[in-house]
């Protein structure tokens, strides 16, 4: 079965410290994974998926398929950061995408 | 640029009452999604869409039905309310799989 882990609720850094917010999956077949962000009264949007290999907002993420990890760096925090994370997985047998019970990064000035 | 709209933003049921949550979208886009949100368990997928005339079942879909007889409106509904399904219910659109844009929720207290 198809299942997300994001074992961290909450997370505080210091503004410039690095960042790295985790995402275990566990899926027996090939996966699609998302990182979705959300600000402060704002909706939730994609942040970036792994298939297009790209950094958004100073973030990056490596699919780890070893360690069925798809965490989430930045090595520098900036205050505007500070917002809930979700991890998602989407199995490519089946169109349906879920997501883990995310992270809420505090980025502390 | 209203991008995906949901209708109504608040409301408070009694047990037993039906309703319907619509959701719309003015992308063109294929995929729809309806999640719930509940506190300290991020977003679990009800059901969802990959085009006119199609729906799947997603994690929880048990008390929920889904319509998607236009492919700009998909409807959730509730046929008998009941208090577990309390939550905040977010419907997402996107061109291929992976939901891209959020509307702004629902919130819904099923009293």
């Amino acid at each position: 079965a198809q299942r997300v882990t994001q074992p961290e609720k909450l997370l505080s850094v210091f503004k410039g410290a690095p960042v790295e917010l985790k995402c275990n999956y566990s899926y027996s077949g090939s996966p699609e994974l998302f990182w979705y962000v959300q600000y402060s009264r704002q909706r939730l949007q994609l942040l970036l998926r792994h298939i297009s290999r790209e950094s958004i907002k100073g973030f990056t993420a490596d699919l780890n398929k070893g360690e069925t990890s798809f965490h989430l760096k930045k090595p520098f925090a900036q205050e505007e950061d500070s917002a809930m994370y979700y991890c998602a997985l989407r199995s490519t047998s089946y169109d349906k995408v879920i997501f883990g019970p995310g992270t809420s990064l505090s980025v502390i000035p | 640029n209203a991008g995906v709209t949901q209708t109504p933003k608040f409301r408070v049921l009694k047990t037993g009452q039906s309703m319907t949550l619509l959701c719309a979208q003015d992308m063109n886009h294929e995929y729809m999604y309806w999640y719930r949100q509940d506190p300290g368990m991020g977003l679990r997928l009800i059901h969802y869409s990959v085009g006119e005339g199609t729906t799947a079942k997603g994690e929880v879909p048990d008390g929920y039905n889904v319509s998607r007889l236009k492919k700009q409106n998909f409807l959730l509904g509730l046929e008998s309310a009941a208090p577990s399904q309390t939550s905040v219910y977010f419907c997402a659109s996107s061109y291929s799989v992976g939901p891209q844009h959020f509307g702004d929720g629902t919130r819904l207290s099923i009293l």
